[in-house]
């Protein structure tokens, strides 16, 4: 069975660029990598997801290597609005949302 | 403009007393998801519909169970809550997972307290 493993929580400062970083091993070959951002009493909103190498759209970069064992997720300058739990989702067997990043940002 | 609707948002029941959660999409999405959540854990997958076929993990204890009637609404029944159902129960929709994209579009959550 998959499993997955992220960072508890990690802080940065407005303006900065984070990189999330989540290990996966023995996903599904064929699915997509996910993520999401979640605030507290909210439903998960998508972010960006990406198969392999690099991906980008107007929030967020995702790079996935080769080997498909872990993924990073890119926030460029970042703001306070950002604070949040980021997660990954893999597939392998079974749906696997990771165990969550919180993210701290301050001015 | 909401796209998945959950009703109610906050939902109090008694221990051992069955309960429902509903929820609907505009989406016209194949596949909908009922997740469970924890204070400060991860969504947990308890089962999905890809239209009408129904798929339930492994580790979901029978005392979920979910109808889809159509391919607008989901509900979710609780049989006989226990205090440790207490939780935030998240609706998802997604477009047709066959080509391994897993974009899910979720609800604001309903949160169940059983008391």
């Amino acid at each position: 069975l998959a499993k997955t493993t992220q960072p508890i929580s990690m802080d940065s400062y407005e303006g900065q660029e984070v990189n999330i970083t989540c290990s996966h091993n023995n996903i599904a070959t064929n699915d997509y990598i996910t993520w999401y951002q979640q605030f507290p009493s909210q439903g998960p909103r998508f972010i960006i997801q990406g198969y392999k190498t690099k991906v980008t759209n107007e929030v967020a970069s995702l790079f996935i290597p080769a080997d498909r064992k872990s993924s990073t997720l890119s926030l460029p300058r970042v703001s306070l609005s950002d604070t949040a739990v980021y997660y990954c989702l893999v597939v392998a067997s079974k749906i696997i949302f990771g165990s969550g990043t919180r993210l701290s940002i301050r001015p | 403009d909401a796209m998945v609707i959950q009703n109610p948002r906050y939902q109090v029941t008694q221990f051992g007393k069955p309960v429902t959660l509903s929820c609907s999409q505009t989406l016209n999405h194949n596949v909908m998801y009922w997740y469970q959540q924890k204070s400060s854990q991860a969504p947990k997958l308890l089962f999905h519909y890809y239209d009408k076929d129904f798929n339930n993990e492994a580790d979901t204890p029978d005392n979920f169970q979910s109808r889809r009637p159509n391919t607008s609404f989901c509900f979710l029944d609780i049989r006989s809550p226990g205090l440790g159902d207490a939780a935030m129960y998240l609706c998802a929709t997604s477009r047709d997972t066959r080509q391994g994209s897993y974009e899910q579009y979720f609800g604001p959550g309903t949160r169940l307290t059983v008391t």
